[in-house]
């Protein structure tokens, strides 16, 4: 089983909400990814937890904060966005640092 | 020059035709490859890892060339439902967790 399951599928938020997205695996996988994706571009990777530590923060702004409580969660809670941060919202995982299984994602709009 | 290159694309191809996609990579420490399609607003999704000797899965052969940098992905017997974005990715020589994406190729199998 390779499931990595997202909530929301939506989001819509304004400037000034506050909000979470969570991402939960349960197939031991120790190393956990965010990723940002733009219409017909790549994802663009935003943070990865290994062992539950930060181990990269691709210099993300800090209107978006990861949080990883523990081995099968990965938060990114979300916070004065701007429009442009429009985006599906992928979370990954691996076993370490090897094939990388996807979630759904979150579709966020910022108003 | 990108890191990872692909065809631009779009491929427009009748049913039952056999499609080839190209990929090359610019760091010779890179040691693992992927190949992952993306269907409209969904997310990536792993078709095949892809290893020195080549491998198959059904419709689909995967090469790799280390020599000449180079990655292909084969599809025999194309159906309406391969359409889709192919991906090439690239492991970072450097890094365990971080993946280089090509831009991808959107194939589209006409009836």
């Amino acid at each position: 089983d390779t499931e990595v399951t997202q909530t929301p599928k939506h989001l819509v938020m304004g400037m000034t909400n506050k909000k979470s997205l969570k991402c939960e695996q349960h197939m031991g996988h120790r190393a956990m990814y965010w990723y940002k994706q733009k219409a017909k571009k790549p994802p663009e990777l935003m943070f990865v937890y290994s062992y539950e530590k930060l181990s990269i923060n691709e210099s993300v702004p800090s209107r978006f904060s990861p949080e990883c409580p523990n081995s099968s969660l990965l938060n990114l809670h979300l916070h004065a966005l701007q429009p442009e941060d429009s985006a599906l919202y992928l979370c990954a995982s691996s076993l370490l640092g090897d094939t990388q299984y996807f979630g759904p994602g979150t579709r966020l709009t910022v108003l | 020059r990108k890191e990872v290159e692909q065809d631009p694309g779009p491929f427009n191809v009748p049913e039952g035709a056999t499609v080839a996609f190209n990929c090359t990579y610019s760091n010779s420490a890179s040691q693992s490859f992927f190949w992952y399609r993306q269907d409209c607003r969904k997310e990536p999704k792993l078709l095949m890892s892809v290893y020195s000797s080549g491998n198959e899965d059904g419709r689909f052969t995967a090469q790799l060339n280390r020599a000449s940098q180079y990655i292909s992905l084969l599809i025999r017997d194309s159906k309406l439902s391969d359409s889709a974005t192919y991906l090439c990715v690239v492991h970072r020589g450097d890094s365990n967790y971080q993946l280089i994406w090509g831009a991808g190729t959107k194939l589209i199998i006409k009836p």
